[in-house]
């Protein structure tokens, strides 16, 4: 099955620098990669999503890249706030098709702390 | 519009009782997913359901552990005789039929088990 594996797991930077997480697949067949955002205590919350035919979005001060080759993607933050403070996962959906679609398999997570 | 709707949000078992969650997808959803996070861990599926089906149930244990999805009401996860290690947050999160794959997250029951 798939395979997702996040770096770093805890990341602090300063209000305004930018911050970028990383994460690596192992299905090469997924084509589906989501972000979502999770503040303690709270629901996850989808932040961005990048499909494998595209190789970066970006929405205001976030984006996503997406290497398939590697088979790795990427979160990057610019600007950053102290609201941005969180815990971020990745995901990676399994392919279409039988029995594995519509399951996301989610990384370990980051957890992100901006200081004012 | 309502998002998805999960009750309750705190739910205390003890040891060898029933814990019974209740997810409410997003209206016009008619694909449900429960997820489990542990205590400082990421999310891992449990089952994937839509209406009367179970389309994925290949996270979930064998033993103890059931979901169901009817064609009127919420999906139920059902986890008969609970012990410590169920206690987690449970997630459920819903996604329109035909997909887009963006799938909306409930705001969790976190179920303790005495």
């Amino acid at each position: 099955g798939e395979n997702v594996e996040q770096h770093p797991s805890t990341l602090s930077v300063q209000e305004g620098d930018s911050a970028v997480i990383k994460c690596t697949y192992s299905d090469s067949a997924s084509n589906y990669f989501p972000w979502y955002k999770q503040e303690l205590g709270k629901r996850p919350q989808l932040i961005i999503d990048i499909r494998s035919n595209v190789g970066e979005k970006k929405d205001q001060r976030i984006a996503v890249t997406l290497n398939k080759t590697a088979k790795h993607f990427s979160l990057h933050i610019t600007e950053t706030q102290p609201e941005d403070s969180a815990v971020y996962f990745c995901a990676a959906r399994a392919n279409a098709g039988g029995t594995s679609y519509g399951k996301l398999t989610f990384g370990q997570g980051t957890i992100l702390t901006v200081h004012p | 519009n309502a998002g998805v709707m999960q009750n309750p949000r705190h739910l205390v078992r003890r040891r060898g009782q029933e814990a019974r969650l209740r997810c409410s997808p997003m209206k016009g959803h008619s694909h449900v997913y429960w997820y489990r996070q542990l205590p400082e861990e990421g999310l891992k599926f449990m089952v994937y359901l839509q209406k009367e089906n179970i389309i994925d149930e290949s996270g979930m244990p064998k033993e103890r552990f059931s979901a169901e999805f009817p064609k009127e009401g919420p999906s139920i996860l059902r986890i008969q005789q609970v012990v410590r290690g169920d206690s987690a947050a449970y997630f459920c999160a819903s996604s329109p039929l035909p997909p887009p794959d963006t799938q909306y997250f409930g705001p969790g029951t976190r179920l303790t088990v005495l």
